[in-house]
């Protein structure tokens, strides 16, 4: 079992470009959440994704939008990218109440 | 203020020492989750509470449900458990993690 797998690891955009990000559940997980890091600090909710719909979302603009597709896999968009979504993003399966968390993809806005 | 704080931010100990990091939160929780995380980024979870006390290996981890406190010991550290330790809690079965802002540990041969 790979666990929770994401791509790409790193990235690097320009202000104003649109941004796609992946995630691959551990298997049996059909429960995604994705989350912000910044350096320094403790990752932030952005959104749940649970059977193909976006359930649960955090304080972050609409900008940041999500997928979930039939086999649990799920993508995050950002779009109109700021230099302040530079981060960390994380993205995490679940069952029961155990998380599993990726490897996260860095993303560095210029 | 955030709802998970935990203590110190930084430490530094010296291998063969023993660690202690707190965790303190403001809201009722259902499960607290120690995790850690490595230069590079990814997370590992170390243990999820809900009650009392848990170990595997040299870490243990303890929770006080009516103090709202919990606090993970490694035993006879070691500099591979240098990392960035973070608590987070769950306030029921889908709400989302809520993460402390983690403490980095550097443990120094």
């Amino acid at each position: 079992d790979a666990g929770v797998t994401q791509s790409p690891t790193h990235l690097i955009k320009t202000r104003g470009q649109q941004v796609t990000l992946r995630c691959s559940p551990k298997s049996g997980h059909d429960t995604v959440s994705w989350y912000q890091q910044a350096l320094g600090q403790g990752p932030q909710f952005i959104f749940q994704y649970y059977e193909e719909e976006e359930r649960q979302r955090g304080n972050f603009p609409d900008r940041f939008s999500g997928h979930q597709f039939p086999n649990y896999s799920s993508e995050l968009n950002v779009n109109a990218l700021l230099l302040g979504d530079s981060a960390l993003y994380l993205c995490a399966s679940r069952k029961n109440s155990e998380a599993f968390f990726g490897q996260g993809t860095r993303l560095t806005v210029v | 203020k955030n709802e998970v704080e935990q203590s110190p931010q930084n430490l530094t100990a010296q291998e063969g020492e023993f660690i202690t990091i707190n965790c303190s939160y403001s809201v009722g929780i259902s499960a607290l989750h120690w995790l850690q995380q490595h230069p590079g980024g990814g997370i590992v979870s170390l243990f999820m509470l809900s009650s009392g006390k848990k170990k595997h290996g040299r870490l243990i981890a303890t929770i006080n449900i009516q103090e709202k406190h919990s606090s993970l010991h490694i035993t006879a550290s070691h500099p591979r458990d240098s990392a960035v330790y973070i608590c987070a809690g769950r306030n029921s079965g889908n709400t989302p993690l809520v993460f402390g802002k983690g403490t980095r540990l550097s443990v120094i041969a």
